[in-house]
């Protein structure tokens, strides 16, 4: 499976866009994008997935480079709920979690 | 979406016994499930992947004799921490795998063991 890079923590004002940016070059052409996120002392999170387009839901955005090997997903209006561990995950055939990045939304 | 649950959700227990936990999945059938391990202020680290009416999958370092993995359904599946000690102290976290790729976690069992 891919490695992946992460900030290892970001701010974000309340009500505000979040771009979370994750690096994975070398992401291999069959490989998908996920995305989940950990509130504390809970189960991960299914956010978002994507192969090479980008993708939308009611959750998130994600927007990957053409060349694939980086990606943002993108939480278009930030609230406290949100304040989590983001994971940027490159799916082989399995979930292998990386140190991901702690998003801190600030009111 | 799809809900996964798991029972307990904490558990305390002592040194030298045996605890099992179980994790379903409630609203849909799933032919794979995955067990993880966290330590405080650690990420997730995958321990097993367990297919129905098949063995388990081990990770590198997870020792299969003391985490016995038990897929008998495609709603259930059971991780049994055998013999344990507090160093087995951790929060495990199961998820379960739709066809495709999307895979949706349960809440966790908090294990203490003194």
């Amino acid at each position: 499976d891919a490695k992946t890079t992460q900030p290892t923590s970001m701010d974000c004002a309340e009500g505000r866009a979040a771009n979370l940016p994750c690096n994975h070059s070398t992401i291999s052409g069959n490989e998908y994008v996920h995305w989940y996120r950990q509130i504390h002392s809970q189960g991960p999170q299914y956010i978002i997935h994507g192969l090479k387009n980008n993708e939308t839901n009611e959750m998130a955005s994600l927007i990957i480079t053409e060349d694939r090997k980086s990606s943002t997903l993108i939480l278009p209006h930030a609230t406290l709920r949100d304040t989590a561990v983001y994971y940027c995950i490159v799916y082989g055939n399995k979930l292998v979690f990386g140190a991901g990045t702690i998003l801190r939304v600030k009111s | 979406g799809a809900v996964v649950s798991q029972h307990p959700s904490r558990v305390i227990c002592k040194s030298g016994t045996s605890v099992k936990i179980e994790c379903r999945s409630l609203d849909f059938q799933a032919t794979t499930m995955f067990w993880y391990r966290q330590f405080p202020k650690q990420s997730l680290m995958l321990m097993a992947t367990s297919n129905e009416g098949s063995k388990a999958t081990y990770e590198q370092g997870v020792e299969k004799d003391k985490f016995l993995i038990n897929h008998a359904s495609l709603t259930l599946s059971t991780l049994t921490v055998t013999s344990a000690h507090p160093e087995d102290s951790s929060f495990y976290i199961c998820s379960a795998r739709i066809q495709g790729y999307e895979q949706y976690f349960g809440p966790g069992t908090r294990l203490t063991v003194t």
